[in-house]
């Protein structure tokens, strides 16, 4: 069965400072993985996806992402956190080729000034 | 660019109501979902299709129904509106195959209070 578990349901950096959310993930299969982030009162954008090609990805507003498939791990990281990425991010996980995707629990990125 | 559109950004209704939410992709894609938000819970789905007149259950089908009688349209159903249905409404829309494969595309969602 497919599962994802997101670390933190709270990080807090300082504008500037290196972002890292954590998720580790459970598939049968060889996933599928994705980092979704929604602002507040905005709806859920794609912020980055593993399609078993290159283990590191990127994405949008400097944002990556590294497949571990010896930690199970999908952490997201950006080298320096600006105030507009403040928002709450998701890692989600494909079931199989059922088009169906399950979420993590979500993590709320907070960035100080 | 791909949009998912929901018919209400905010919506208040009274226990026992009857509610419809209705979303809408422009897409052509096959699937469509219903999921719901709720704080520390993540995204939870609810109904989904894989085309017109089919529906599967989500993990959480207890007090929704779903309709799909057009490809582009998908609407879920409150027959009896509860309070513990109080939640945000996310609708989303995928390709089953190609390079978006399993990547969804979601709606502004519907804030839906039941009193």
């Amino acid at each position: 069965a497919q599962s994802v578990t997101q670390l933190d349901s709270h990080v807090s950096v300082s504008e500037g400072t290196p972002v890292l959310l954590r998720c580790n993930y459970s598939s049968s299969y060889s996933p599928s993985l994705f980092w979704y982030v929604q602002h507040p009162n905005k709806g859920l954008q794609l912020l980055l996806k593993y399609t078993s090609a290159a283990t590191l990805v990127k994405g949008i507003n400097g944002f990556e992402a590294e497949f571990k498939k010896s930690e199970t791990s999908f952490h997201l990281t950006k080298p320096s956190a600006h105030m507009s990425d403040a928002a709450e991010y998701f890692c989600v996980v494909s079931v199989g080729n059922t088009g169906k995707l399950i979420f993590g629990q979500g993590t709320t990125l907070q960035v100080k000034p | 660019d791909v949009k998912v559109t929901q018919s209400s950004r905010y919506l208040v209704k009274r226990t026992g109501e009857k509610v419809f939410l209705e979303c809408v992709q422009d897409m052509d894609h096959e699937n469509m979902f219903w999921y719901r938000q709720d704080p520390g819970l993540g995204l939870r789905l609810i109904y989904f299709s894989y085309d017109v007149k089919m529906k599967e259950k989500g993990d959480i089908p207890e007090g929704y129904s779903v309709s799909r009688e057009k490809k582009e349209r998908f609407s879920l159903i409150l027959e009896s509106a509860s309070t513990n249905q109080t939640s945000m409404y996310l609708c989303a829309s995928s390709s089953p195959g190609g390079r978006t494969l399993n990547e969804q595309f979601f709606g502004p969602g519907t804030r839906l209070t039941v009193l």
